[in-house]
């Protein structure tokens, strides 16, 4: 089954906030991570948060995490055309021998209206 | 600072051919990951090497291998192809496995016919 499950499409208008959740599986994760991938292009840090924060802003993006719920969402606001892209999450199980390794949801596309 | 480069960016192959992609990381980082990306499974780990030692394995078959060079650089190797192996094989480096600097490159876009 999904381990990370995230919402496969989101429409927004320009200039309003978008919310896209995750949840995820994995409690013993130090660190949980938003990706965006544009037409064509590899995968870009947006943000991440370490797993004993509730929160984490940064400029335009704001990162909720909800441990309880294994639950993480990422805010951005004042949505842009330029935003529009496939954002993933994902989270990093321990795998062993020191190794870890980034779990990703299917991720959502972020459709910006202008 | 250079980001982790990925060589080359689009290969188009044949049924049974063999295939080897290469990964420089950033400069530093240690660790090196390969995923793949499918419209249809999303991106799945194939393995991450650690100071030329592969620590972990994603479920992929045994076509599927890679090494680490002492430099860092690291290589991944699909034997006899198929077509369903086509895909974006993204690697991405970090200095140590579990660090939060995970940065990806732009792919390896692999067609096979």
């Amino acid at each position: 089954g999904e381990d990370v499950e995230q919402s496969l499409f989101l429409s927004v208008r320009e200039g309003d906030s978008s919310v896209i959740n995750c949840t995820y599986t994995d409690s013993s994760s130090t660190y949980l991570y938003w990706y965006k991938q544009e037409p064509g292009a590899g995968l870009q840090l947006l943000t991440y948060i370490f797993s004993n924060m509730d929160m984490k802003q940064d400029q335009r993006l704001t990162v909720l995490l909800n441990k309880k719920d294994k639950h993480l969402s990422l805010r951005i606001a004042d949505t842009q055309t330029g935003d529009s892209a496939i954002y993933f999450c994902a989270e990093t199980p321990y795998s062993g021998a020191g190794s870890y390794q980034l779990t990703f949801g299917k991720g959502t596309k972020l459709s910006v209206i202008p | 600072k250079a980001g982790v480069t990925q060589t080359p960016r689009y290969l188009i192959k044949t049924r049974g051919q063999q295939v080897t992609l290469s990964c420089s990381p950033i400069s530093g980082h240690r660790s090196v990951s390969w995923y793949q990306q499918t419209p249809g499974q999303g991106l799945q780990f194939l393995f991450e090497y650690f100071s030329e030692t592969q620590r972990n394995k994603g479920n992929f078959p045994g076509r599927f291998s890679g090494r680490q060079f002492s430099n860092s650089r690291s290589e991944m190797n699909v034997s006899t192809l198929e077509l369903g192996d086509s895909a974006l094989y993204l690697c991405a480096s970090s200095q140590a496995a579990g660090d939060y600097g995970y940065t990806f490159g732009s792919g390896t876009r692999l067609t096979v016919v």
